[in-house]
This record gives structure tokens, sequence and C-alpha cells, in this order.
């Protein structure tokens, strides 16, 4: 089963806006990673963000978490086309990552 | 540093048989995870080795092993294969640093049809 779950399932956003998607999930956490998927390929890492932190920044990303609340979100600054995936939360419990269903960003030029 | 690997990329099988997959982590990296995705199901953690031996177990039935070696090389082993086994198989690795805040790095998956 899946301990986290994404919201929106699907986003369609101009090239330049910003894209955000969050993630619950229901039990403690040691840390909270967030992946993207390209059509059915691996997942690329993002962002890691520790239980203990409440805000990571990686180049045009922002990740926050809020372990009172269970919840994570990510933010993708002026997005582009290349941005278009689908984008994971995965919560790690001792090296076992329980993944949401997934956020479908579709960027349009 | 070369990427997480995995052998073959694409299979076709047909029910009742077996297949193997293959996978190399990071060099260094001692963890290695495997992973299902299904559009059904999502993605569902499968099991984690370390050290040549099974860490973690999830919620599949017997018909899924797998096995690390000491070079940290893995392969998982699904028999007497059904139709829902149709699935993209992926596995991740990770140093297992014992920080508890280790990036697990993903490799291309193997895209697994049951006909």
């Amino acid at each position: 089963s899946q301990q986290g779950e994404e919201d929106p399932q699907a986003l369609s956003i101009q090239e330049g806006e910003n894209a955000t998607m969050n993630c619950s999930y229901k039990t403690s956490i040691n840390n909270l990673q967030w992946y993207r998927q390209n059509s059915g390929r691996g997942l690329v890492h993002l962002i890691l963000i520790r239980s203990n932190e409440r805000e990571k920044h990686s180049g045009r990303l922002r990740v926050t978490l809020d372990t009172s609340k269970k919840s994570s979100s990510l933010l993708i600054t002026a997005s582009r086309a290349a941005d278009t995936a689908s984008y994971f939360c995965a919560t790690d419990r001792g090296n076992k990552l329980t993944f949401g269903g997934g956020t479908r960003v579709l960027v349009k030029p | 540093k070369a990427g997480v690997t995995q052998t073959p990329r694409y299979l076709i099988k047909t029910r009742g048989q077996q297949v193997t997959l293959s996978c190399s982590p990071i060099s260094g990296h001692r963890s290695v995870s495997w992973y299902q995705q299904t559009p059904g199901q999502g993605l569902q953690f499968l099991f984690e080795y370390f050290s040549e031996t099974q860490r973690n177990k999830g919620n599949f039935p017997g018909r899924f092993s797998g096995r690390q070696f000491s070079n940290s090389r893995s392969e998982m082993n699904v028999s007497t294969l059904e139709l829902g086994d149709s699935a993209l198989y992926l596995c991740a690795s990770s140093l297992a640093s014992g920080s508890g805040a280790d990036t697990q790095y993903f490799g291309p998956g193997t895209r697994l049809t049951v006909l």
C-alpha cells in the first residue's frame, strides 16, 4: 500500500509558471525524498529533506516539510518544457521507500 | 561515477516461466533495493539487500526472490510468472551509511512483459 498521497494527481501549466504539488503521509519518517520520472523511465532523485528540516532548496526546486501535519510540498519555479514528468514523494523508514501515487506535470511551451 | 545499471532493459516472457533481472549498484554503495511499478499499484517496495543479506522485505509472494553478491551486485528472480507480474522493475542503490538520510539512486529499470 502507498503511504503518501500526492495532490493534485495532474497539473498543466504554461512554461515560466510555477508548479506546486503536495504530499501527505501517515507514519513517522526519517526523511522524505522527491523524485522525477520521465515517461516510464527510471526515477531521478531531486531532493532529500530530513525529518528535522523544514525547508530545502535546490536550484529551481523548493521543498517544505511539516512533520506535525505529515505533509510536504514541492515547488518548481519558472517551469520549462523539460520539467514535464511525473513527480513522486517517498517517505524513508530504514532505507525502505514508500511512494505516493505521483503528480503528472505537463508544462506547455 | 557510473550510475546504477540494470539488465536486460526489456524482457518478454510467457506465463509460468521464470525470469532473472540484474542490477549493478553505484561503486561503493552497499545497499540495493528493488521496486515494482505498475499502473494499478504504483511503486511498491520488493526487498532490500545489504552485505549479501536481505534486510527488508515488502509484501510480495514468495515467487519473488533476490540475492546480493559480495561485489554488491544484485539479482532478483520471479518464478512461475503471472500476467500481473508485467511491470517496470526498478533497482536502487545507496551508501547505507546509517545516517538515516541516504539517497537512493535508481537505475533505468527493466520492463517485463508477461504474455
